[in-house]
């Protein structure tokens, strides 16, 4: 299957450790989003990249969450200090540049459970 | 980001046809109606998308009202793998991130 892949697909932690997720998307999709989805809620975007650049980052995405796209392929989200309520399901989607509202594929997502 | 409004949710039966509402008023004209869907425990997944006309493809069809004031998804024949969670979402067609803005959707359920 060569989906978007995402990991861990769980990770658990205390809280005010840092964690990190890894994105790999399709191969050649130069358009990569992270989303962030709570329970009984639809997905909030976070961020997007475009190649390295990471063109656009939600107001969501506060001072302890970085993420980056070092060579336009896989993509990390790291939370540090994580908080209770960073608990959450951390999607990521990409899709090829050329297709102008064309469908975003999402991975499955890295469950984030924090203590 | 022009808004949509879908029902919390909905129930159905397996084998019978499946009627999706969204009201999106406030659309523009370059404005495209994106479906998804999440089942339980994945990621979204694509559905199906149009612009003015209705459109079919192999999971659905969509059905657009000739003002694009509103749109109904419609599964022709429901399964019980088709319970899930489906979000109506309008995507402009410009320039930047064209990033999807979920609301909270319409959860299906489908009674065997």
């Amino acid at each position: 299957d060569t989906g978007v892949s995402q990991d861990p697909r769980h990770k658990i932690t205390k809280r005010g450790q840092n964690v990190t997720f890894r994105c790999d998307p399709i191969s050649e999709h130069n358009r990569l989003y992270w989303y962030r989805q709570t329970l009984g809620q639809g997905p909030e975007f976070l961020t997007y990249f475009q190649n390295e650049a990471q063109l656009e980052k939600s107001r969501l995405l506060s001072d302890r969450f970085s993420a980056e796209r070092p060579k336009g392929s896989f993509s990390t989200l790291e939370i540090q200090r994580t908080e209770q309520g960073d608990s959450a399901m951390y999607l990521c989607a990409s899709r090829p540049g050329q297709a102008s509202g064309g469908e975003l594929f999402f991975g499955e997502g890295s469950r984030l459970t924090v203590l | 980001d022009a808004k949509t409004t879908q029902p919390n949710s909905m129930e159905s039966n397996e084998e019978e046809p499946v009627h999706l509402p969204c009201n999106h008023s406030t659309i523009s004209g370059t404005d495209y109606i994106h479906w998804y869907r999440q089942l339980p425990s994945q990621g979204p997944e694509y559905v199906i998308h149009g612009l003015t006309s209705n459109v079919n493809n192999r999971m659905a069809s969509l059905a657009i009202a000739e003002d694009r004031k509103s749109s109904t998804l419609i599964l022709h024949r429901a399964t019980l793998r088709d319970a899930a969670v489906y979000y109506c979402i309008l995507r402009p067609l410009i320039q930047g991130a064209q990033k999807l803005v979920f609301g909270q959707g319409t959860r299906l359920t489908i009674n065997p």
